[in-house]
């Protein structure tokens, strides 16, 4: 069971530098999200996706670009990294049923530098 | 807007022994959800423990219970016979049942350490 996968686990980027995280989920879920988690501030959404082809902000979306053109992969773009941007990043999906649990990929670590 | 406070940055714990773990939210909604995720330092999310908020009866799931208490927007994590996996950050969360919009996003606490001594 895949569940939900993150590409890459790891990655240091130079200020100004783009990237693409890339999540994809086995589930069939409806509804992806990125979250990112910073020491003492527990995870924070950057954006959603309650569909294919459709995409929202969240609270901390500035910096950041999300594409969902298949179901099953919903990807995170940097397009000019900056050191604020250094954290660990998380993809998650659900099905869109009340109260369903939100399953999570095992994250990426990012530092820009 | 909901908010979720955890006001525990870390706990600690002796092996077998009991703790509580303390969430409070905020919300205007009558309806919804919390759930207890666990994050061990492999980074991986794992949920311990949900809660509607229309049942009155408090989630169990083996050593993981809850204290529910919706009127003063509480929900607490106990966990029973603490032992050494059990070390790990613990976030509470809630989620709306609305599903249109935002709301039916997790919203996270800040999270409580857990440290258990052998």
């Amino acid at each position: 069971n895949a569940g939900v996968t993150q590409t890459p686990k790891f990655r240091v980027l130079k200020t100004g530098q783009s990237m693409t995280l890339l999540c994809a989920q086995d589930m069939n879920h409806e509804y992806m999200y990125w979250y990112r988690q910073d020491p003492g501030m527990g995870l924070r959404l950057i954006h959603y996706s309650v569909g294919e082809g459709t995409t929202a902000k969240g609270e901390v979306p500035d910096g950041y670009n999300v594409s969902r053109l298949k179901k099953q992969n919903f990807l995170l773009g940097l397009e000019s990294a900056a050191p604020s941007q250094t954290s660990v990043y998380f993809c998650a999906s659900s099905y869109p049923q009340e109260g369903t649990e939100a399953f999570f990929g095992q994250g990426t670590r990012l530092t820009v530098v | 807007a909901q908010t979720v406070t955890q006001s525990q940055p870390e706990m600690s714990v002796q092996e077998a022994e009991t703790v509580t773990l303390s969430c409070t939210y905020d919300t205007s909604e009558s309806d919804y959800y919390l759930f207890w995720y666990k994050q061990p330092p492999s980074r991986q999310m794992i949920l311990v423990i949900r809660q509607e908020a229309y049942k009155q009866q408090n989630a169990t799931e083996n050593r993981f219970s809850v204290n529910f208490q919706k009127a003063a927007k509480s929900f607490s994590l106990k966990i029973s016979d603490s032992q050494l996996g059990d070390a790990a950050m613990y976030f509470c969360a809630y989620r709306s049942l609305n599903y249109g919009g935002s709301q039916g996003n997790l919203i996270f606490g800040k999270g409580t350490k857990l440290s258990v001594k052998p």
